[in-house]
């Protein structure tokens, strides 16, 4: 049983364009959750999401930063014209039942932005 | 405001002695809590819960314990091996959004 897939493993983009990241969760896993650490700081929720829909969005930044996590296929986090603010490493969490199940984390992305 | 706080930022222990590591929360509705062990570059691991039905977790060298009228849990690792240095979180087990910066503990030769 995989664990949690994230790619790419690292990410180098230019200010103003797009990153994608994925994150598979584990089998029979339907609650996903995105976390950014940036340097020197503790991981910071991002945003929460069941098959097809938001749950919470609360750590997620207004502007640029999206979250989907389609029937088929993996979640995507999506950074539109990024900045170098943006540099940091993101996680992807997933969990069998959500509240009260513990999370099973991927290795993270990092995102360097030049 | 921040309802489960570890309020040291960093431990030493020798190798082979026992690391305790605390956690205070304010809110006594909480009833599952969980520790997370984080190594640099890599994601969190869960390592141990309780609930609070029960005052004591075990598994292998890691104990959890929990103090409901103090709003206490302590997290015991024994004998402390080198492999144990890392960042370790403490967490309500209904909310995921607070992880903190947890406590690093460094395992000394």
């Amino acid at each position: 049983n995989a664990g949690v897939m994230q790619n790419p493993r690292h990410l180098v983009r230019r200010r103003g364009q797009e990153a994608r990241l994925r994150c598979s969760p584990m089998k029979g896993h339907s609650h996903v959750y995105w976390y950014r650490q940036l340097p020197e700081e503790g991981l910071k929720f991002m945003v929460y999401l069941q098959k097809e829909n938001i749950i919470d969005e609360s750590g997620m930044p207004k502007e640029r930063f999206s979250a989907e996590f389609p029937k088929e296929g993996p979640s995507i986090l999506r950074i539109q014209q990024v900045v170098r603010g943006d540099s940091a490493a993101y996680f992807c969490a997933s969990s069998p039942y959500g509240q009260e199940s513990p999370l099973h984390f991927g290795n993270g992305t990092r995102l360097t932005v030049t | 405001d921040q309802q489960v706080k570890q309020n040291s930022p960093s431990l030493s222990v020798q190798e082979g002695r026992i690391s305790i590591l605390n956690c205070d929360y304010t809110n006594s509705m909480f009833d599952y809590f969980l520790w997370y062990k984080k190594y640099p570059a890599e994601g969190p691991t869960f390592l141990i819960s309780i609930s609070s039905i029960k005052d004591k977790n075990e598994d292998g060298r890691f104990t959890v314990f929990l103090n409901k009228s103090a709003k206490h849990l302590s997290l015991h690792i024994v004998p402390s091996q080198p492999g144990d240095s890392a960042v370790y979180f403490c967490l309500r087990g209904d909310d995921k959004i607070i992880f903190g910066k947890g406590t690093r503990l460094h395992i000394l030769p």
